[in-house]
Protein backbone atom coordinates (compact mmCIF):
# COMPACT_ATOMS: atom_id res chain seq x y z
CA UNK A 1 0.00 0.00 0.00
CA UNK A 2 1.04 3.76 -0.51
CA UNK A 3 0.30 4.83 3.32
CA UNK A 4 2.89 6.56 4.89
CA UNK A 5 3.35 4.76 8.68
CA UNK A 6 4.91 7.01 11.60
CA UNK A 7 7.05 5.87 14.00
CA UNK A 8 7.07 5.98 16.63
CA UNK A 9 3.71 5.37 17.66
CA UNK A 10 3.47 7.05 20.82
CA UNK A 11 5.92 9.76 22.18
CA UNK A 12 6.35 11.53 25.48
CA UNK A 13 8.65 14.48 26.36
CA UNK A 14 9.42 17.42 28.64
CA UNK A 15 8.42 20.75 27.81
CA UNK A 16 11.95 22.30 26.22
CA UNK A 17 13.18 19.36 24.84
CA UNK A 18 13.10 18.73 20.35
CA UNK A 19 10.63 15.80 19.23
CA UNK A 20 11.38 14.02 15.96
CA UNK A 21 8.60 11.94 14.66
CA UNK A 22 9.56 9.60 11.53
CA UNK A 23 7.18 8.30 8.06
CA UNK A 24 8.08 5.65 5.90
CA UNK A 25 6.14 5.23 2.76
CA UNK A 26 6.34 2.65 0.19
CA UNK A 27 5.92 3.49 -3.52
CA UNK A 28 7.10 7.37 -5.04
CA UNK A 29 5.15 10.19 -4.04
CA UNK A 30 4.76 13.69 -5.74
CA UNK A 31 4.57 15.47 -2.39
CA UNK A 32 4.63 14.17 1.30
CA UNK A 33 2.48 16.65 3.78
CA UNK A 34 2.79 16.44 7.67
CA UNK A 35 -0.49 17.18 9.77
CA UNK A 36 -1.31 17.56 13.28
CA UNK A 37 -4.70 16.61 15.00
CA UNK A 38 -5.78 17.84 19.06
CA UNK A 39 -7.46 14.84 20.17
CA UNK A 40 -11.34 14.37 18.31
CA UNK A 41 -10.75 17.80 16.21
CA UNK A 42 -9.60 18.55 12.96
CA UNK A 43 -6.65 18.53 11.20
CA UNK A 44 -3.84 21.03 10.91
CA UNK A 45 -2.01 21.34 7.95
CA UNK A 46 1.96 21.87 9.22
CA UNK A 47 4.01 21.86 6.17
CA UNK A 48 3.97 20.40 2.66
CA UNK A 49 7.18 18.99 1.30
CA UNK A 50 7.82 18.29 -2.30
CA UNK A 51 9.58 15.27 -4.13
CA UNK A 52 12.35 17.77 -5.37
CA UNK A 53 13.16 18.90 -2.25
CA UNK A 54 15.38 17.52 0.82
CA UNK A 55 14.06 20.11 4.16
CA UNK A 56 11.95 22.61 4.90
CA UNK A 57 11.48 25.13 7.86
CA UNK A 58 8.28 26.69 9.37
CA UNK A 59 9.23 28.22 12.70
CA UNK A 60 9.87 25.65 15.34
CA UNK A 61 9.46 22.71 12.76
CA UNK A 62 12.02 21.36 10.33
CA UNK A 63 10.64 18.36 7.47
CA UNK A 64 13.15 16.60 5.78
CA UNK A 65 12.33 13.97 3.06
CA UNK A 66 14.46 11.07 1.75
CA UNK A 67 13.11 9.92 -1.66
CA UNK A 68 16.52 7.27 -1.71
CA UNK A 69 14.82 5.64 1.68
CA UNK A 70 11.58 6.89 1.18
CA UNK A 71 11.35 8.45 4.63
CA UNK A 72 10.33 11.77 5.95
CA UNK A 73 11.07 13.38 9.46
CA UNK A 74 9.10 15.85 11.07
CA UNK A 75 11.41 17.67 14.30
CA UNK A 76 9.42 20.09 16.75
CA UNK A 77 12.32 22.05 18.98
CA UNK A 78 11.62 23.59 21.59
CA UNK A 79 8.41 21.54 22.22
CA UNK A 80 5.44 23.26 24.45
CA UNK A 81 2.72 21.48 26.46
CA UNK A 82 0.37 22.85 23.72
CA UNK A 83 1.99 21.02 20.94
CA UNK A 84 0.61 18.00 22.43
CA UNK A 85 -1.32 16.02 19.85
CA UNK A 86 -1.39 13.16 16.92
CA UNK A 87 1.25 13.86 13.86
CA UNK A 88 0.16 12.08 10.96
CA UNK A 89 2.17 12.16 7.74
CA UNK A 90 0.37 12.11 4.31
CA UNK A 91 1.07 11.40 0.57
CA UNK A 92 0.20 11.46 -2.45
CA UNK A 93 1.40 9.49 -5.11
CA UNK A 94 3.20 10.60 -8.57
CA UNK A 95 0.68 12.98 -11.19
CA UNK A 96 -1.21 10.80 -13.54
CA UNK A 97 -1.42 7.81 -10.32
CA UNK A 98 -4.31 9.58 -8.70
CA UNK A 99 -5.97 12.72 -8.92
CA UNK A 100 -4.59 14.21 -5.43
CA UNK A 101 -5.91 11.80 -3.05
CA UNK A 102 -3.77 11.48 0.44
CA UNK A 103 -2.88 8.31 1.92
CA UNK A 104 -2.33 8.56 5.78
CA UNK A 105 -0.37 6.60 8.42
CA UNK A 106 -1.48 5.97 11.94
CA UNK A 107 0.60 9.03 13.57
CA UNK A 108 2.42 9.79 16.28
CA UNK A 109 1.04 10.85 19.22
CA UNK A 110 2.87 13.17 21.51
CA UNK A 111 2.80 14.21 24.83
CA UNK A 112 4.67 16.99 26.46
CA UNK A 113 5.17 17.43 29.65
CA UNK A 114 4.91 20.71 31.56
CA UNK B 1 -6.90 33.34 6.57
CA UNK B 2 -9.81 31.52 4.50
CA UNK B 3 -10.69 28.03 6.29
CA UNK B 4 -12.91 25.15 5.16
CA UNK B 5 -16.11 24.64 7.04
CA UNK B 6 -18.15 21.96 8.26
CA UNK B 7 -21.68 21.61 9.40
CA UNK B 8 -23.17 20.49 12.08
CA UNK B 9 -20.21 19.77 13.83
CA UNK B 10 -21.63 16.71 15.57
CA UNK B 11 -24.76 14.86 13.97
CA UNK B 12 -26.97 11.32 16.13
CA UNK B 13 -28.64 9.73 13.67
CA UNK B 14 -30.75 6.30 13.92
CA UNK B 15 -29.42 3.31 11.76
CA UNK B 16 -31.40 3.43 8.38
CA UNK B 17 -32.26 7.05 8.01
CA UNK B 18 -30.51 8.99 5.49
CA UNK B 19 -27.84 12.11 6.26
CA UNK B 20 -26.46 14.80 4.55
CA UNK B 21 -22.78 16.20 5.45
CA UNK B 22 -21.81 20.14 4.80
CA UNK B 23 -18.97 21.25 3.68
CA UNK B 24 -17.76 24.73 2.33
CA UNK B 25 -14.46 24.81 0.69
CA UNK B 26 -12.44 27.27 0.57
CA UNK B 27 -13.23 29.46 -2.31
CA UNK B 28 -11.38 29.66 -5.08
CA UNK B 29 -10.28 26.68 -4.69
CA UNK B 30 -11.05 23.79 -7.11
CA UNK B 31 -10.33 20.13 -6.24
CA UNK B 32 -12.48 18.69 -3.03
CA UNK B 33 -12.44 15.43 -0.72
CA UNK B 34 -13.84 13.46 1.63
CA UNK B 35 -12.64 11.45 4.42
CA UNK B 36 -13.42 10.16 7.42
CA UNK B 37 -11.64 8.49 10.59
CA UNK B 38 -12.87 5.80 12.49
CA UNK B 39 -12.35 6.49 16.37
CA UNK B 40 -8.55 5.45 16.78
CA UNK B 41 -7.85 4.39 13.21
CA UNK B 42 -6.21 6.14 10.41
CA UNK B 43 -7.88 8.86 8.15
CA UNK B 44 -9.02 7.25 4.98
CA UNK B 45 -10.10 8.53 1.55
CA UNK B 46 -13.61 8.68 0.60
CA UNK B 47 -13.83 10.29 -2.65
CA UNK B 48 -12.30 13.15 -5.03
CA UNK B 49 -14.81 15.82 -7.03
CA UNK B 50 -13.41 18.17 -9.35
CA UNK B 51 -15.29 20.07 -12.84
CA UNK B 52 -18.71 18.72 -10.92
CA UNK B 53 -17.76 15.15 -11.05
CA UNK B 54 -16.54 12.49 -8.74
CA UNK B 55 -12.98 11.87 -9.99
CA UNK B 56 -11.90 8.87 -8.00
CA UNK B 57 -13.52 6.65 -4.89
CA UNK B 58 -12.28 4.60 -2.93
CA UNK B 59 -13.80 1.05 -1.76
CA UNK B 60 -15.91 2.54 1.38
CA UNK B 61 -17.75 4.77 -1.04
CA UNK B 62 -20.33 2.62 -2.24
CA UNK B 63 -23.78 2.71 -3.60
CA UNK B 64 -24.99 4.55 0.06
CA UNK B 65 -22.52 7.75 -0.62
CA UNK B 66 -23.17 10.45 -3.00
CA UNK B 67 -21.49 14.08 -2.91
CA UNK B 68 -23.27 17.06 -4.75
CA UNK B 69 -22.34 20.47 -5.10
CA UNK B 70 -25.38 21.99 -5.21
CA UNK B 71 -24.22 24.87 -6.02
CA UNK B 72 -20.74 28.02 -6.33
CA UNK B 73 -20.26 26.95 -2.56
CA UNK B 74 -21.28 23.73 -0.85
CA UNK B 75 -19.93 20.73 -1.26
CA UNK B 76 -22.13 17.60 0.64
CA UNK B 77 -21.99 13.72 1.20
CA UNK B 78 -25.34 12.05 1.41
CA UNK B 79 -25.32 8.68 2.98
CA UNK B 80 -28.81 7.12 1.85
CA UNK B 81 -28.91 4.13 5.14
CA UNK B 82 -26.80 4.95 7.71
CA UNK B 83 -25.19 2.19 9.19
CA UNK B 84 -23.37 1.63 12.70
CA UNK B 85 -20.18 1.37 11.04
CA UNK B 86 -20.70 4.58 9.17
CA UNK B 87 -20.21 5.76 12.69
CA UNK B 88 -16.65 8.05 12.54
CA UNK B 89 -15.31 11.53 11.86
CA UNK B 90 -16.13 13.09 8.75
CA UNK B 91 -13.73 15.00 6.87
CA UNK B 92 -14.13 17.55 4.33
CA UNK B 93 -11.01 18.88 2.53
CA UNK B 94 -10.09 21.17 -0.82
CA UNK B 95 -7.07 22.19 -2.88
CA UNK B 96 -6.36 25.03 -5.37
CA UNK B 97 -5.44 25.22 -8.48
CA UNK B 98 -3.24 22.40 -8.75
CA UNK B 99 -3.14 18.80 -7.65
CA UNK B 100 0.02 18.78 -5.08
CA UNK B 101 -0.96 21.84 -3.39
CA UNK B 102 -1.79 21.96 0.12
CA UNK B 103 -4.62 19.89 1.08
CA UNK B 104 -7.42 21.95 3.50
CA UNK B 105 -8.97 19.68 5.77
CA UNK B 106 -12.41 21.03 7.94
CA UNK B 107 -12.79 20.48 11.19
CA UNK B 108 -14.99 17.74 10.91
CA UNK B 109 -19.08 16.39 11.37
CA UNK B 110 -18.98 13.64 14.16
CA UNK B 111 -21.60 11.28 12.97
CA UNK B 112 -23.01 8.93 15.10
CA UNK B 113 -25.35 6.42 14.20
CA UNK B 114 -27.13 4.50 16.65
Amino acid sequence: SQQGEEDPQALSIQEGENATMNCSYKTSINNLQWYRQNSGRGLVHLILIRSNEREKHSGRLRVTLDTSKKSSSLLITASRAADTASYFCATDKDRGSTLGRLYFGRGTQLTVWP
Amino acid sequence: EPEVTQTPSHQVTQMGQEVILRCVPISNHLYFYWYRQILGQKVEFLVSFYNNEISEKSEIFDDQFSVERPDGSNFTLKIRSTKLEDSAMYFCASTGGQLGDTQYFGPGTRLTVL
